[in-house]
C-alpha cells in the first residue's frame, strides 16, 4: 500500500495564482482531512471530509475551497493565493469512529511558497 | 475552549538517559489522545494513543505515554533515548464525541538527543 499521497511536493505561487492540491489515500478510508503546519503554531484544520461528497470547516477554512468527488480522494484549492497561504500542508485519513481505531495516516506534505 | 499545551518547544536528552516530553490538555468529556513523531521533511507518524483502558499506554520506538486525568496530562517517555529519536514530537486531542476523529495539535516539541 501507498498509504496516503500528495501531489505535488513543492510549489511556488505568485499572489493571486490558484491551484489545486491532490491527496490520495489507498487504504479505503472514509475520513479525510487537510491540514496547514507552521513554526510554532502546530497543525491547523482547514478541512475534512467525512465521506464521499461532503465537506466541512475545520479551524482555518478561509481562502480554501475542497472536494471529494471520490472516496479515495480529497482535493484542496486556492482559488487566489495570498503570502500569508505560505506553508506546508498535509493530508490525512483514518476510519470511521468505530472500534479503537482512531488514529490519522499522514502524507509527506506539499511545500507551498507564495511570493 | 478545547486545547492542548506543550510547555517546552525543546528538550535536550543525553543518550541512554530517559526522556520526557509533556502535553496538558483541556477539553470537555473524556478525551482521546495521541502522539505523533515528525523527522524532518516528512510527514507525521503515529506513536500511541489512549483510548481507555490502562493509563500507561505503549507505542512504537519503545515509546510510551501516562494518561492522568486529575492532572489533565498525557506526557511521552522513554526509558533510554537514542540519537535516532532527535525529532519532532506532537501531541493531539480528540475531544469530539461524534463521528469525525477530528485533532487539535499542540505546537510541538523538539526533542535532542545528544551522543
Amino acid at each position: 500500500n501507498a498509504g496516503v499521497t500528495q501531489t505535488p511536493k513543492f510549489r511556488v505561487l505568485k499572489t493571486g495564482q490558484s491551484m489545486t492540491l491532490l491527496c490520495a489515500q489507498d487504504m479505503n478510508h472514509e475520513y479525510m482531512y487537510w491540514y496547514r503546519q507552521d513554526p510554532g503554531m502546530g497543525l491547523r484544520l482547514i478541512h475534512y471530509s467525512v465521506g464521499e461528497g461532503t465537506t466541512a470547516k475545520g479551524e482555518v477554512p478561509d481562502g480554501y475551497n475542497v472536494s471529494r468527488l471520490k472516496k479515495q480522494n480529497f482535493l484542496l484549492g486556492l482559488e487566489s493565493a495570498a503570502p500569508s497561504q505560505t506553508s506546508v500542508y498535509f493530508c490525512a485519513s483514518s476510519y470511521k469512529r468505530t472500534g479503537t481505531s482512531y488514529e490519522q495516516y499522514f502524507g509527506p506534505g506539499t511545500r507551498l511558497t507564495v511570493t | 475552549a478545547q486545547s492542548v499545551a506543550q510547555p517546552e518547544d525543546q528538550v535536550n536528552v543525553a543518550e541512554g538517559n530517559p526522556l520526557t516530553v509533556k502535553c496538558t490538555y483541556s477539553v470537555s468529556g473524556n478525551p482521546y489522545l495521541f502522539w505523533y513523531v515528525q523527522y524532518p521533511n516528512r510527514g507525521l507518524q503515529f506513536l500511541l494513543k489512549y483510548i481507555t483502558g490502562d493509563n500507561l499506554v505503549k507505542g512504537s520506538y519503545g515509546f510510551e505515554a501516562e494518561f492522568n486525568k486529575s492532572q489533565t496530562s498525557f506526557h511521552l517517555k522513554k526509558p533510554s533515548a537514542l540519537v535516532s529519536d532527535s525529532a519532532l514530537y506532537f501531541c493531539a486531542v480528540s475531544p469530539y464525541g461524534g463521528a469525525t476523529n477530528k485533532l487539535i495539535f499542540g505546537t510541538g516539541t523538539l526533542l535532542a538527543v545528544q551522543p
